[in-house]
C-alpha cells in the first residue's frame, strides 16, 4: 500500500539555524499538508499546497516557514532561524479524493528539537 | 471559528464496546475524520464522514449528524492494541482542525 514518507525521523538543531523537512507523499495525490504537533498538544495545521503553490496557512505558518516542490515528488518544509518554541513532531500529510469520499494520510513524521 | 469537543479520557474493558463522542463548530465543514495514534507516533486514519448517517469498516464504525454537529466512533471487540489517542478532525475547507483527542485506556 502507497504510504507518506519522511525524512529525517529526527532532527536536533541550535536556536537560529536553519532546517528543512523532506516529505515524500503518495504519488497520485495533488493535495499536501504540513501539520505540527507540540509534545502533549492537539495537531496543528500549518500549510496546505496545490497545483505547485500554496492554497492556504495558518497564522503559525509566519515569514521563518516556507514550502516547496523542487522536483515534481517531493515535498519540503524550511524553517529559517529555529525557535525553541518550534521543538514538535511535523506531519506531512496528502490527500485524494475519489467521488463523495475523502482520504488523507500522515506520514511517521520528524520530531524536531530546538536547543 | 471552529471548536471541536471529545472527552479527553476512558477506560474500557478487553471484549467490550465503547463509543467515543465528538461534538464540532465549524463555519465551513467538508466532513468528518477520525484517526487513531499511538504515542510518539503519526495519526492513522479510521474513517471518513460527509453524509449524515452510519459508516461501518470491520470492528469500528463511524456516525455523522450534520444538523447536530455530532460524530460518535465506535469500537467493538476491543483488543489491548487498541489503547490509544482517537482524534476527531473535521475539514474546513481544505484543511483538517483537529480535537485534542480522546486517550482510550483497554484494560484486561
Amino acid at each position: 500500500e502507497p504510504e507518506v514518507t519522511q525524512t529525517p525521523s529526527h532532527q536536533v538543531t541550535q536556536m537560529g539555524q536553519e532546517v528543512i523537512l523532506r516529505c515524500v507523499p503518495i504519488s497520485n495525490h495533488l493535495y499536501f499538508y504540513w501539520y505540527r504537533q507540540i509534545l502533549g498538544q492537539k495537531v496543528e495545521f500549518l500549510v496546505s499546497f496545490y497545483n505547485n503553490e500554496i492554497s492556504e496557512k495558518s497564522e503559525i505558518f509566519d515569514d521563518q516557514f516556507s514550502v516547496e516542490r523542487p522536483d515534481g515528488s517531493n515535498f519540503t518544509l524550511k524553517i529559517r532561524s529555529t525557535k525553541l518554541e518550534d521543538s514538535a513532531m511535523y506531519f506531512c500529510a496528502s490527500r485524494i479524493t475519489s467521488g463523495a469520499q475523502e482520504t488523507q494520510y500522515f506520514g511517521p513524521g520528524t520530531r524536531l528539537l530546538v536547543l | 471559528g471552529q471548536n471541536i469537543d471529545q472527552p479527553t479520557e476512558m477506560t474500557a474493558t478487553e471484549g467490550a464496546i465503547v463509543q467515543i463522542n465528538c461534538t464540532y463548530q465549524t463555519s465551513g465543514f467538508n466532513g468528518l475524520f477520525w484517526y487513531q495514534q499511538h504515542a510518539g507516533e503519526a495519526p492513522t486514519f479510521l474513517s471518513y464522514n460527509v453524509l449524515d448517517g452510519l459508516e461501518e469498516k470491520g470492528r469500528f464504525s463511524s456516525f455523522l449528524s450534520r444538523s447536530k454537529g455530532y460524530s460518535y466512533l465506535l469500537l467493538k471487540e476491543l483488543q489491548m492494541k487498541d489503547s490509544a489517542s482517537y482524534l476527531c478532525a473535521v475539514t474546513d475547507g481544505n484543511k483538517l482542525v483537529f480535537g485534542a483527542g480522546t486517550i482510550l485506556r483497554v484494560k484486561s
